[in-house]
């Protein structure tokens, strides 16, 4: 069974330019998940789907952050435009319904930088 | 806020050594318990989880968590280290009252020396 994948492993960008982050979650897993690491803090939610619905967004910190599940399928997370503080490591997770909602699979994570 | 302490950012042993790990959190609910690890180079992985029933739980790799709801912890622990278990461990807590969401601590990096 392949696992969360992410796209790209890294990215580099200047302050103000726009970047896109994909998830694929695992096939079957309705629940997707954003979480991120800022360096040297501790990994936060930012938003999570149920199949293409947004269930909780409080996470995402400001209206530059965008993110979308069309089809219930992969995920995008669009930064627009970005800011040094958006430097960190974004993870994806997805996880089936039922008792293993809680479990959640993660991804190997985008390392983004701005520069 | 809710939140997820782990008391150590670093620990250093050697192989043989024995591990432990604390984790406590904030919240006064019901609460479900995971405990992940990170490998150099590689994916957040499960280590263990606690859903409910026997608080000792057993993971894999030989690691082991007891949660203890007074103390609002769950500290993870290890009899015997192997230089393969360096690694970051992260603490995180699901609160069925909060949505689905993990809150996370904020890691403890362990370096087993061979």
């Amino acid at each position: 069974e392949a696992g969360v994948t992410q796209f790209p492993s890294h990215s580099v960008i200047e302050k103000g330019q726009t970047v896109t982050l994909r998830c694929d979650p695992i096939s079957g897993h309705d629940n997707l998940y954003w979480y991120r690491r800022v360096m040297g803090k501790e990994i936060k939610f930012l938003l999570h789907f149920v199949k293409e619905s947004k269930q909780d967004e409080s996470g995402m910190p400001n209206n530059r952050f965008l993110a979308e599940r069309t089809g219930g399928t992969y995920s995008t997370l669009k930064v627009q435009p970005a800011e040094l503080e958006d430097s960190g490591v974004y993870f994806c997770a997805s996880s089936l319904p039922g008792q293993a909602l809680y479990e959640q699979y993660f991804g190997p994570g985008t390392r983004l930088t701005v520069t | 806020a809710q939140s997820v302490s782990q008391h150590n950012h670093h620990v250093i042993l050697s192989e043989a050594a024995s591990l432990e790990l604390g984790c406590n959190y904030s919240y006064g609910g019901t609460v479900n318990l995971f405990w992940y690890v990170q490998y150099p180079g590689q994916h957040l992985q499960l280590l263990l989880k606690y859903f409910s029933g026997d608080p000792l739980v057993k993971g894999i790799k030989g690691f082991e968590a007891e949660f203890i709801k007074s103390k609002f912890s769950f500290n993870l622990r290890k009899p015997s280290v192997q230089w393969s278990d360096t690694a970051e461990y992260f603490c995180a807590v699901h609160d069925k009252a909060a949505g689905n969401k993990l809150t996370f601590g904020g890691g403890t990096r362990v370096l087993v020396k061979p």
